[in-house]
């Protein structure tokens, strides 16, 4: 079945540093979305990208769907503290369920 | 954006006993529905798909006599846990899918707060 795999599984910053984390799937995904989940919350959409090499910016946050629709990142610019959760890609497989990343927790040091 | 809830949004229970979550959208209605489980530290994963005045579709290793789905409205959903037992503790989140539009992009889904499972 399609498999969604996200790297990396942790990354430790210091405040101010870049961050990005990379999604990539074993097949072509009709779109890729993105989702942050705070400690102990719920995940919380973050956008939705749907054409080939689409780039989409929300503030510090930057993301990008490949040209082959397989892979996508997200990048953070100097990271905040607020920034802190853990960061999930997601795609819709043939069946049209949405499939998630393994995630990537992202931890700030002040 | 569209909300969808949760009840309630965490529950201890003895091992042996069931338990009922319940999943709601609250201004919109949602023909599907989902249930995930996310295990400390790792992903969400899907248990099933639950369409409305029809049976779920479980994903693999999913035991659907244990995890009993019935979704009989388009704002209401409810996953049951049956005979609980300790390694059914975990974090189990509904989302709710509306669509606004045609193709891929006139789909949005929602995810509702979560309901914490402890099975002591």
């Amino acid at each position: 079945g399609q498999q969604v795999m996200q790297i990396p599984q942790y990354q430790h910053v210091q405040e101010g540093e870049d961050f990005t984390t990379y999604c990539n799937s074993s097949t072509t995904l009709s779109n890729i979305q993105w989702y942050k989940q705070r400690p102990g919350g719920h995940p919380v959409f973050l956008i939705q990208l749907v054409k080939s090499g689409e780039v989409k910016k929300q503030k510090r946050l930057t993301f990008q769907f490949g040209e082959a629709k397989k892979n996508s990142s997200l990048h953070i610019t100097a990271t905040q503290t607020t920034d802190v959760g853990t960061y999930f890609c997601a795609g819709h497989n043939q069946g049209g369920k949405l499939i998630f990343g393994q995630g990537t927790e992202l931890s700030v040091k002040p | 954006g569209a909300v969808v809830s949760q009840h309630p949004s965490w529950v201890i229970c003895k091992s042996g006993t069931s338990v009922k979550i319940e999943c709601r959208s609250l201004d919109f209605q949602a023909t599907t529905m989902f249930w995930y489980r996310q295990f400390p530290k790792q992903s969400l994963m899907l248990m099933a798909t639950s369409n409305e005045g029809s049976k779920a579709t479980y994903e693999q290793g999913v035991e659907k006599d244990k995890f009993l789905i019935n979704h009989a409205s388009l704002t209401l959903s409810t996953l049951t846990v049956t005979s609980a037992h300790p390694e059914d503790s975990s974090f189990y989140i509904c989302s709710a899918r509306r669509r606004v539009g045609p193709g891929v992009r006139g789909v949005e889904q929602y995810f509702g707060p979560g309901t914490r499972l402890t099975v002591t």
